[in-house]
């Protein structure tokens, strides 16, 4: 079984701050964790993934996540804050040991960059 | 690459209607998902389907829904009928296959069922 937990709805943070939007997840084998964005009244679009190897990945518009597997944690971070990263962001789940093939997603956390 | 194609964009229609929703995946792209989204329930996966072949269907939600994938380049998801509870946005994505491979979400559908 997998599971996938964003525990907060929603973080405000002022333009320019550091953001961090949290993810926890439950896997049974090695972990495939991907971070989606999505922006109002468009589909859900990749911004970073974390198969192996370096614990930091890098992805899209500056955001980077920290894989951390004595946690189960796979946060998001940018360390500015742009108004125009409001939006939802989703947090998902698959096992690579060769389960499921299908991702478990998270129930989303709304970001808000107040100007 | 056009991205993942969905149509139509919008839909309203009346209870007990059929209703069609369309996607074309990314060329190459092995691995189809239909989603679908509301404010109480979020992100649901409805069916999953690898080479045209649906592998996991536990999510749709009842008899009414159905989905096919004919091709390799189309995928209909069908309500009928159609109940105001459908109301929601329905998704399209696709993956190359099973690998470590992200998802490519459409732009999506509004259903509205008045």
């Amino acid at each position: 079984a997998q599971s996938v937990a964003q525990p907060e709805d929603q973080v405000n943070v002022a333009e320019g701050n550091p953001l961090t939007v949290k993810c926890t997840y439950s896997v049974s084998g090695n972990p495939y964790l991907f971070w989606y964005v999505q922006y109002p009244n468009r589909g859900l679009q990749f911004l970073l993934k974390y198969i192996t190897g370096d614990n930091l990945v890098k992805g899209s518009y500056g955001f980077e996540a920290e894989f951390n597997k004595s946690q189960t944690s796979f946060h998001l971070k940018k360390p500015s804050a742009l108004v125009s990263d409001s939006a939802l962001y989703f947090c998902a789940v698959r096992d690579g040991t060769g389960g499921s093939y299908i991702p478990t997603f998270g129930r989303g956390t709304s970001l808000i960059v107040h100007p | 690459d056009a991205g993942v194609i969905q149509s139509p964009r919008h839909e309203v229609t009346e209870m007990g209607q059929e209703v069609t929703l369309r996607c074309k995946p990314i060329s190459g792209h092995n691995s189809l998902f239909w989603y679908r989204q509301t404010m109480m329930r979020g992100l649901e996966l409805l069916i999953y389907f690898n080479n045209n072949v649906p592998i996991d269907d536990s999510g749709m939600p009842e008899d009414r829904f159905s989905a096919k994938m004919p091709n390799a380049s189309f995928s209909t998801l069908k309500i009928q009928p159609s109940e105001p509870r459908d109301s929601a946005v329905y998704f399209c994505a696709s993956s190359r296959d099973r690998g470590p491979d992200e998802q490519y979400f459409g732009p999506g559908t509004r259903l509205t069922v008045t």
